[in-house]
C-alpha cells in the first residue's frame, strides 16, 4: 500500500479509554491525513497535516487528535470525548500537500468499541 | 464549499460490458477531480485523476473518465469489465481555489461484475 503502515489491523477499546492509531511513512512525503469511514458515508477528513510541528482539522476533528512531531510519523488518538469511534481508520499521505498530487493510503484499522 | 455526489450505491455489470460509474461535484471555482478503488479491508488506490487539459483521461487497469463542466460529471468508464474489477469506488474533488489539501470524497461505488 504504497510505503504507508498503518498499526494496529484492529483495535478495541472499552469506555472512557483513549487509544492510538499509528501511521508511519517511507515515501518522504510532507503531508499526510487521517480518515474515517463508515459504511455508505464514504471518508470523511479528521485532520490533516502538511508540515511537520503543524496540522489542521477537518470536517470532524472533534473526539479526536492528532500530532506530527517527525515527518514519518501522524499518529490518531480516539478520545473518550468521541462517542461514536466504532470505524475504519484511514491514513494517507501526499507529497507537499499541494496542487492535485495523489494520496497513497494504508491498509486501515478496524475500531471497534467493547 | 465543495461536495461530490455517487449517486449509485451498486452497479452490477456482466462480465465483458462496459461499465459506468457515475460521479457529479460542485465546487464554487475549478476542480481538481480523482477516482480511487478499494479492495476488500483494504487502503485506497489511485485510479486517475483530471486536473487540467485534455477532458478524457485515461488512468490504471483500462479505466478511463470524462471532465464534463457543464454536466459538472466526472464519470469512470471501462470498455470491458473484468470479474476482477469488482470493487468500491470513490469520487473525489477539490476545489483549486479553496485554502488547504481538503479532498472531499463521495460515498463509494460498489461494483460487482458477474461472470
Amino acid at each position: 500500500d504504497g510505503g504507508i503502515t498503518q498499526s494496529p489491523k484492529y483495535l478495541f477499546r472499552k469506555e472512557g479509554q483513549n487509544v492510538t492509531l499509528s501511521c508511519e511513512q517511507n515515501l518522504n512525503h510532507d503531508a499526510m491525513y487521517w480518515y474515517r469511514q463508515d459504511p455508505g458515508q464514504g471518508l470523511r477528513l479528521i485532520y490533516y497535516s502538511q508540515i511537520v510541528n503543524d496540522f489542521q482539522k477537518g470536517d470532524i476533528a472533534e473526539g479526536y487528535s492528532v500530532s506530527r512531531e517527525k515527518k514519518e510519523s501522524f499518529p490518531l488518538t480516539v478520545t473518550s470525548a468521541q462517542k461514536n469511534p466504532t470505524a475504519f481508520y484511514l491514513c494517507a499521505s501526499s507529497i507537499n500537500g499541494q496542487g492535485g498530487e495523489k494520496l497513497f493510503f494504508g491498509s486501515g484499522t478496524q475500531l471497534s468499541v467493547l | 464549499a465543495q461536495s461530490v455526489a455517487q449517486p449509485e450505491d451498486q452497479v452490477n455489470v456482466a462480465e465483458g460490458n462496459p461499465l459506468t460509474v457515475k460521479c457529479t461535484y460542485s465546487v464554487s471555482g475549478n476542480p481538481y477531480l480523482f477516482w480511487y478503488v478499494q479492495y476488500p479491508n483494504r487502503g485506497l488506490q489511485f485510479l486517475l485523476k483530471y486536473i487540467t487539459g485534455d477532458n478524457l483521461v485515461k488512468g490504471s487497469y483500462g479505466f478511463e473518465a470524462e471532465f464534463n463542466k457543464s454536466q459538472t460529471s466526472f464519470h469512470l468508464k471501462k470498455p470491458s469489465a473484468l470479474v476482477s474489477d469488482s470493487a468500491l469506488y470513490f469520487c473525489a474533488v477539490r476545489d483549486i481555489g479553496a485554502a488547504g489539501n481538503k479532498l472531499t470524497f463521495g460515498g463509494g461505488t460498489r461494483v460487482l461484475v458477474k461472470p
